[in-house]
């Protein structure tokens, strides 16, 4: 079964850092690219950051360019998103997602979705 | 970096036909046929429901489908039924490296 399994979400304070992982399985890990899109409660879908399936291509959103980093381990089919700085407006459902169309970063074809990890910045 | 435009609500009958539009700019939507339609339930994880443009994935109802004038992309969705009310997000290509949503619509079945 293809599937992607979000974990690391938390409630922290303004400020601090926290690392989101996603563990893939049922499909060839580095053929294809992977993002995060966070949903704030309530709110609708925002995408975050993007990684293309070899690791080569990467992209993040205004809202967390200089904050946010994105990686992958394909040894351990995992995609992370390292997120310091963190503020209340980054409250919000993190869904890690696939794209059918492969490496190529672009498409905004997510046709698979994890569950989401909720992370919480508050103090 | 402007969110794509969509109307924040929108609503039908079942049996008739609505369309959601998607508003850009000539630097998105207007630039790359990279245009895609998700389509999500309360509580649920978002499902796509259209890619580039006008591109059904397997298994999508052929009630659902896509267009692009311009700099405004659409979703019709025809034979209304009840299970499509729900909210349905349209998301683009904005050049370099980055993507966006739209703001959301969410659709009545009346």
């Amino acid at each position: 079964e293809v599937q992607l399994v979000e974990s690391g979400g938390d409630l922290v304070q303004p400020g601090r850092s926290l690392r989101l992982s996603c563990v893939a399985s049922g499909f060839t890990f580095d053929e294809y690219a992977l993002h995060w899109v966070r949903q704030a409660p309530g709110k609708g879908l925002e995408w975050v950051s993007g990684i293309s399936g070899n690791g080569n291509s990467i992209g993040y959103a205004d809202s967390v360019k200089g904050r946010f980093s994105i990686s992958k381990d394909n040894a351990k089919n995992s995609l992370y998103l390292q997120m310091n700085s963190l503020r209340p407006e980054d409250t919000a459902l993190y869904y890690c997602t696939r794209d059918l169309k492969g490496n190529s970063w672009y498409f905004c074809a997510y046709d698979i979705w994890g569950q989401g990890t909720m992370v919480t910045v508050s103090s | 970096q402007s969110a794509l435009t969509q109307p924040a609500s929108v609503s039908g009958s079942p049996g008739q036909s609505i369309t959601i539009s998607c508003t850009g700019s000539s630097s998105d939507v207007g630039k790359y046929n990279l245009v895609s339609w998700y389509q999500q339930h309360p509580g649920k994880a978002p499902k796509l429901v259209i890619s580039e443009v006008t591109k059904r994935p397997p298994g999508v109802s052929d009630r659902f489908s896509g267009s692009k004038s311009g700099n405004t992309a659409s979703l019709t969705i025809s034979g209304l039924q009840a299970e499509d009310e729900a909210n349905y997000y349209c998301c683009a290509y904005a050049g370099s490296t980055t993507l966006m949503f739209g703001g959301g619509t969410k659709l009545t079945v009346l």
